[in-house]
């Protein structure tokens, strides 16, 4: 089946500093990356929508400046998570759309802890 | 009212048993999918339904658009299917795009 990547898997950095995720869809291309939040006990929150080539759509209430998200070719999205903040600490999850059927597929996951 | 509800919101059950875990939901979809996330957070789509049924070894998945529902079976569980069960809608949204809209999952512990 469809595999989705990311990395790192987890991630510590001091307030301020900026992270970067990456996301690849190893064996399918991927038109459309998502990239959700999830925090304890809550279910997945969509922070943005990328398309390859062009820029991302972001939900109500997510700061695109604070969340940049890149999505250069039909494999790899990236999010950067810049002057990052404890209240940023949550698990990030991405997922690809494949471009011949439309299915998603799921990453497992970035979890980030900010000191 | 959340657009997609679960029930339960958590099921304790022995190894073996037959368990049913159920997704209703408020709003036109074009699909419906089934994910498992396991305690380390890593996300598993199980089932990607738009109609009728499917199996996959000892998960049975069923959706009705009428009613707006759909069930997830698991047989002759096992403790290895202790996880949290999410059911995500992919629903019509402004411009002609699509979304996914998650259920808060439902914590299934399945004792030896």
């Amino acid at each position: 089946g469809a595999v989705v990547s990311q990395h790192p898997s987890w991630v510590i950095c001091k307030s301020g500093t900026s992270v970067k995720i990456e996301c690849r869809s190893l064996d399918f291309q991927a038109t459309t990356m998502f990239w959700y939040r999830q925090f304890p006990k809550q279910s997945l929150m969509l922070m943005a929508t990328s398309n390859e080539g062009s820029k991302a759509t972001y939900e109500q209430g997510v700061e695109k400046d604070k969340f940049l998200i890149n999505h250069a070719s039909l494999t790899l999205s990236t999010l950067t998570v810049t002057s990052a903040h404890p209240e940023d600490s949550s698990f990030y999850i991405c997922s690809s759309q494949e471009t011949s059927d439309y299915e998603q597929y799921f990453g497992p996951g970035t979890r980030l802890t900010v000191t | 009212k959340n657009e997609v509800e679960q029930s339960p919101q958590n099921l304790t059950a022995q190894e073996g048993e037959f368990i049913t875990i159920n997704c209703s939901y408020s709003v036109g979809i074009s699909a419906l999918h089934w994910l498992q996330q396991h305690p380390g957070g890593g996300i598993v789509s199980l089932f990607m339904l738009s109609s009728g049924k499917k199996k996959h070894g000892r998960l049975i998945a069923t959706i009705n658009i009428q009613e707006k529902h759909s069930s997830l079976h698991i047989t002759a569980s096992h403790p290895r299917d202790s996880a949290v069960y999410i059911c995500a809608v992919k629903r019509f949204i402004q411009g002609g795009s699509e979304k996914l809209v998650f259920g808060k999952g439902m914590k299934l512990t399945v004792n030896p």
